[in-house]
């Protein structure tokens, strides 16, 4: 129990275009989800806080113009890179908390490539 | 959230038990310590959390010291499978599930033949 799942697993897309990442809570209602974004050989940070129903909590520096939260359901939560760079390029993760007090579960994350 | 040191790197002998410590001195008594690993380009896997008592799973083994300053994750059997990185994390308990988890650089295990 308690999976998530992301998708696409990877993607390529042109310099200028946008890209959506989907992250469903498949047995379970999140109505908050977490956002990371991962460069090679570096930790997860966290990029924004999806909040069911209402606005994106983002990080600091993290440009919510940008990358765009929509979290409609308590089961999807999506994830847009707009106008994409190849600076963009990364490993982006989502998650959710399934229980109070216990594990996180993650996505097996998205591999964006910018060209 | 309190701060967590771990080690870069370790390695380890397949069918060794491989022991992953951390510190977190600040800790304060409503936090828990967790444990995530994350295999290369993959998304973080939960292990184990706990919160002053030893914890055991069908994964490993959570040892955190009387004073809760630090603790230490045991693979009683490592293999190959088992390279990844390994992160310790701080968390508050009763947060809901709202609340974020923030990872630090973590240890990178090596088992070898």
């Amino acid at each position: 129990g308690a999976v998530v799942s992301q998708h696409p697993s990877w993607v390529i897309c042109k310099s200028g275009t946008s890209v959506k990442i989907e992250c469903r809570s498949l047995d379970f209602q999140a109505t908050t989800m977490f956002w990371y974004r991962q460069f090679p050989k570096q930790s997860l940070m966290l990029m924004a806080t999806s909040n069911e129903g209402s606005k994106a909590t983002y990080e600091q520096g993290v440009e919510k113009d940008k990358f765009l939260i929509n979290h409609a359901s308590l089961t999807l939560s999506t994830l847009t890179v707009t106008s994409a760079h190849p600076e963009d390029s990364s490993f982006y993760i989502c998650s959710a908390s399934y229980s109070t007090n216990y594990g996180y579960t993650f996505g097996s994350g998205t591999r964006l490539t910018v060209v | 959230d309190a701060k967590t040191t771990q080690p870069t790197s370790m390695d380890c002998a397949e069918g060794r038990a491989a022991n992953l410590p951390c510190n977190h001195s600040t800790i304060s008594g409503n936090e828990y310590v967790y444990w995530y690993r994350q295999i290369h380009s993959q998304g973080p896997q939960y292990i184990i959390h706990g919160l002053k008592n030893n914890e055991t799973n069908e994964m490993a083994s959570l040892i955190i010291t009387e004073d809760r300053k630090s603790s230490t994750l045991i693979l009683p059997h490592a293999t190959l499978r088992d390279t990844a990185v390994y992160y310790c994390i701080v968390r508050p308990r009763n947060t809901g599930t709202a609340s974020k988890l923030t990872f630090g650089t973590g240890t990178r295990l090596q088992v070898t033949l």
